[in-house]
């Protein structure tokens, strides 16, 4: 059984640019949440997806945007760089009711210069 | 909002010691999830304990329920250097309508010297 695959594993970018991430769950996985971390702030919880609706978000400017296709595969989007939002992205596929395990990607390294 | 203060943040010990982590809130959880994490890779997936008092084994790791749902604890027994990695909690709310968000513990950063 497949794991969770995040597109791409490392990032470079310039602050004012946009940045879309990928992520795909394990089959039949309905629910993709994403989280930040950081070494000062640990894991941080952005948004959580469910059939292609945003069911839950976290305390992010608007500059962080997802969406959720019908196959369940997810992309965060990040806009107008700053040198902050460099990070470690990662993503969590789960079957989406509570209780719930919550297996994650391997992340996407994003670097802001 | 919901906090979960794990402890201590860093831990340095000698092959075959044993070791204790904790995990405290005010809150209650639904759940709460132990993961491991190395350098530059997503969390694994450790250990899920859903029932207050509950207790699970998973070979020399040994995890513990508060019976209030609001704490936990990961003991490792005679730990070895692959034992080394980052070691979280994370919270599941039992409020029910947070679907999908896990609330992180800071972290235990283990190394384990042969």
């Amino acid at each position: 059984k497949a794991g969770v695959t995040q597109t791409p594993r490392y990032l470079i970018k310039t602050r004012g640019q946009q940045v879309t991430l990928s992520c795909s769950p394990i089959s039949g996985h309905r629910s993709v949440s994403w989280y930040q971390q950081t070494p000062g702030q640990g894991l941080q919880f952005l948004f959580e997806y469910f059939s292609e609706t945003q069911r839950n978000k976290g305390n992010f400017p608007g500059r962080f945007s997802g969406r959720q296709f019908s196959n369940s595969r997810s992309e965060m989007n990040v806009s107008t760089l700053e040198l902050g939002d460099s990070a470690l992205y990662l993503c969590a596929s789960s079957l989406g009711s509570l209780n719930t395990e919550a297996f994650f990607g391997q992340g996407t390294r994003l670097t802001v210069v | 909002t919901q906090l979960l203060e794990q402890s201590p943040q860093f831990l340095s010990i000698q092959e075959g010691e044993n070791l204790t982590v904790y995990c405290n809130s005010s809150s209650v959880f639904s759940s709460l999830q132990w993961y491991r994490q190395e350098p530059g890779e997503g969390p694994v997936l450790l250990v899920t304990v859903v029932t207050g008092g509950e207790v699970k084994k998973l070979k020399r790791l040994t995890f513990q329920f508060g019976d209030a749902r609001k704490d936990s604890s990961l003991h490792i027994t005679a730990a070895q250097p692959g034992d080394t990695g980052l070691y979280l909690c994370a919270g599941a709310d039992a409020g029910g309508t947070s679907y999908g968000k896990l609330t992180f513990g800071q972290g235990t950063i283990l190394t384990v010297h042969p």
